[in-house]
């Protein structure tokens, strides 16, 4: 499968706790891009990475979210002491041109 | 954050009906691109749009990209029980370092009672 894997699919876990999640994107693909969806609403963006570079990121990434891609590969988005507000479904997409391809999201529930 | 207008929110659909959506904004878009969403799943991609005007088709399924850069639509044609989810639209700028893509709220697709 070719297509962009995300692990867990699920994580639950106690407010306070730290969690992280991963991305491996299509692999030719040189964006990568985070984005948290809640309960009817459509993905809202979060964070974006050009090979390497966090080219930019949403005011909805507060101090406690934080994002890498070290040497453009696979990312990871960190969580630190949850809220319950943090339970949403994170997604990340990948691209060389225009159009965006997801990745199945892993689930977030903070108890 | 900014939000795109998609409507219907929601519609029933009867088995070999025609669907039609669209979406609007305020701003306007270099790309507007059509996903599909199932329960518990990512988005995947059913169309893609780069120019102003493009009508363009994938099997049962018609987008175009609104003259004005601030609309698009998607049409189902011949709807069938697996058509049933949630459609998003999304529009982006695509160059310099903006890349992310504006979401409408969805359109949810059920079937009629």
């Amino acid at each position: 499968d070719t297509g962009v894997s995300q692990d867990p699919r699920h994580k639950i876990t106690k407010r306070g706790q730290n969690v992280t999640f991963r991305c491996d994107p299509i692999s030719e693909h040189n964006r990568l891009y985070w984005y948290r969806q809640t309960l009817g609403q459509g993905p809202e963006f979060l964070t974006y990475f050009q090979n390497e570079a966090q080219l930019e990121k949403s005011r909805l990434l507060s101090d406690r979210f934080s994002a890498e891609r070290p040497k453009g590969s696979f990312s990871t988005l960190e969580i630190q002491r949850t809220e319950q507000g943090d339970s949403a479904m994170y997604l990340c997409a990948s691209s060389s041109t225009p159009t965006q391809y997801f990745g199945a999201g892993t689930r977030l529930s903070v108890l | 954050g900014q939000q795109l207008n998609q409507s219907p929110q929601s519609m029933f659909i009867q088995e070999g009906e025609d669907v039609s959506m669209n979406c609007t904004s305020s701003s306007i878009f270099n790309t507007w691109l059509w996903y599909k969403q199932d329960p518990g799943e990512g988005p995947v991609l059913l169309i893609a749009l780069y120019k102003a005007g493009e009508l363009t088709s994938n099997g049962r399924l018609t987008a175009q990209f609104g003259i004005t850069r601030k609309d698009s639509f998607l049409n189902i044609s011949a709807s069938i029980p697996s058509d049933v989810g949630i459609y998003f639209c999304a529009g982006l700028n695509y160059g310099g370092s903006q890349g992310n893509l504006i979401f409408g709220k969805g359109t949810k697709l059920s079937v009629k009672p």
